[in-house]
């Protein structure tokens, strides 16, 4: 069966600071790939989107980026984080050869503070 | 601009009774719907969905309805049970969209023994 790991669960890091979030997916090939953050509050914003190797989509101007060096691994990243960037970020997968219709199945998430 | 709305911040139901979720959308592209649970500090598990060629689907204790008239969805959970007091996220995928999901912010329901 599929499972996704993302890492670490909690982080507090100050202003400035860079920022570096792990994600995979096991047992699965071709994943679709997404990031989100939920601020407090609000609902769950898609930050990054990737449908392969080294294609990365931004929806959100942001002091963020992302990456896909392999096929089951996403990484978030900020040189420098902001105050604003405090909130829970989820990666999430969905099987892209049942795309259509297809749920999105999300990691346990990170709460970053940023202090 | 909210194209996904779930105007009850929370819901609160007595064990064993009907819960009703309710979410509004603006967005006439959106064809698939989906129904989310989230626990604290986890993520959200996917639940339901139905497509928009449809108006109802169910699954166990579990129905989705959708009104494309009104721009309206609905989640049911019969009968309520303790275990089910979560957050619970409405989320909708636009056509085309390459997979990309809209979020409501979520309506926390509180089942009482």
């Amino acid at each position: 069966s599929q499972t996704i790991h993302q890492w670490p669960a909690t982080l507090v890091q100050p202003v400035g600071s860079p920022l570096s979030l792990e994600c995979t997916v096991e047992g699965t090939s071709n994943p679709n790939l997404y990031w989100y953050r939920q601020a407090a509050g609000r609902g769950l914003q898609l930050l990054f989107y990737s449908v392969g190797i080294g294609q990365i989509s931004s929806e959100v101007p942001q002091n963020l980026s992302a990456s896909r060096p392999q096929d089951r691994q996403f990484i978030l990243s900020s040189k420098k984080l902001l105050l604003s960037d405090s909130g829970f970020y989820l990666c999430a997968w969905t099987d892209r050869g049942r795309l259509y219709n297809s749920p999105l199945h999300f990691g346990n998430g990170t709460r970053l503070t940023v202090t | 601009d909210q194209q996904v709305k779930q105007n009850s911040p929370s819901l609160s139901v007595q064990e064993g009774r009907i819960s009703i979720l309710n979410c509004d959308y603006t967005n006439s592209m959106f064809d698939y719907f989906l129904w989310y649970k989230k626990y604290p500090a986890e993520g959200p598990t996917f639940l339901i969905s139905i497509s928009s060629i449809k108006d109802k689907n169910e699954d166990g204790r579990f129905t989705v309805f959708l009104n494309k008239s009104a721009k309206h969805l609905s989640l049911h959970i019969v009968p309520s049970q303790p275990g089910d007091s979560a957050v619970y996220f409405c989320a909708a995928r636009e056509r085309g969209s390459n997979y990309k999901l809209t979020f409501g912010k979520g309506t926390l329901l509180t089942v009482n023994p």
